[in-house]
């Protein structure tokens, strides 16, 4: 089964500031997904990845499957950032049809 | 509005009352899946359905049941509701289980 770590667990920043979130795994996967949970519950698809990197405004997200490594970056930071997210993996084969999720990244940005 | 849609969002009941949260997507998704979220573990499979007629266990499938009886329709089943089972609770769908995931709103139950 694989293993999802993220970190850091949690991460206070000033606003504009640039913030890094990572996620790492431990056996191969077919694609990497980058969720945001708000308060108040809702969960919202940020990104799917299975090589590369992918940009959606001041959002990027990278992967580097050699090394099972995903990174999300968030550029000019906004205190409406302020969210969970989430990194969850696709494993190959027979664990393909489950998601496997991190604990998740507590983000706090601070005008 | 491509949407998923649970019902309720927050339900209150006691030890052994069979209760059922709906799921639907608007979307003709193949792919639906249960989840439940707790503090300090994260969300956890419960339930996944590839399509009509074909589900399958999560990671932690006991006490729950479902059902995929309309490609729209996902609900998620508690026979004999426990403490344990006190939770968020999420339905997402999607294309397949290779595209990405819409998740709903969320279902905060509480089984006292």
């Amino acid at each position: 089964k694989n293993e999802v770590e993220q970190s850091p667990q949690n991460l206070t920043a000033q606003e504009e500031e640039f913030i890094t979130i990572n996620c790492s795994y431990s056996v191969g996967i077919s694609a990497l997904h980058w969720l945001q949970q708000h308060p108040g519950g809702g969960i919202v698809s940020l990104f799917m990845l299975s090589s590369g990197k992918k940009k959606h405004g001041r959002l990027i997200a990278t992967i580097n499957i050699q090394e099972k490594h995903s990174s999300l970056h968030i550029t000019a930071s906004h205190p409406r950032d302020s969210a969970v997210y989430i990194c969850a993996v696709r494993s190959l084969g027979a664990g393909s049809y489950q998601l496997t999720f991190g604990k998740g990244t507590k983000l706090s940005v601070i005008p | 509005e491509a949407q998923v849609t649970q019902n309720p969002r927050y339900l209150i009941t006691v030890t052994g009352k069979k209760l059922t949260v709906t799921c639907s997507q608007n979307m003709n998704h193949e792919y639906m899946s249960w989840y439940r979220q707790d503090p300090g573990l994260g969300l956890r499979q419960i339930y996944y359905s590839m399509n009509v007629e074909v589900t399958d266990k999560g990671d932690v499938p006991e006490g729950y049941k479902v059902s995929r009886k309309e490609k729209r329709n996902f609900p998620l089943i508690l026979e004999s509701p426990s403490p344990n089972q006190t939770s968020l609770y999420f339905c997402a769908s999607s294309e397949t289980r290779y595209t990405e995931a819409f998740f709903g709103q969320g279902t905060r139950l509480t089984v006292v």
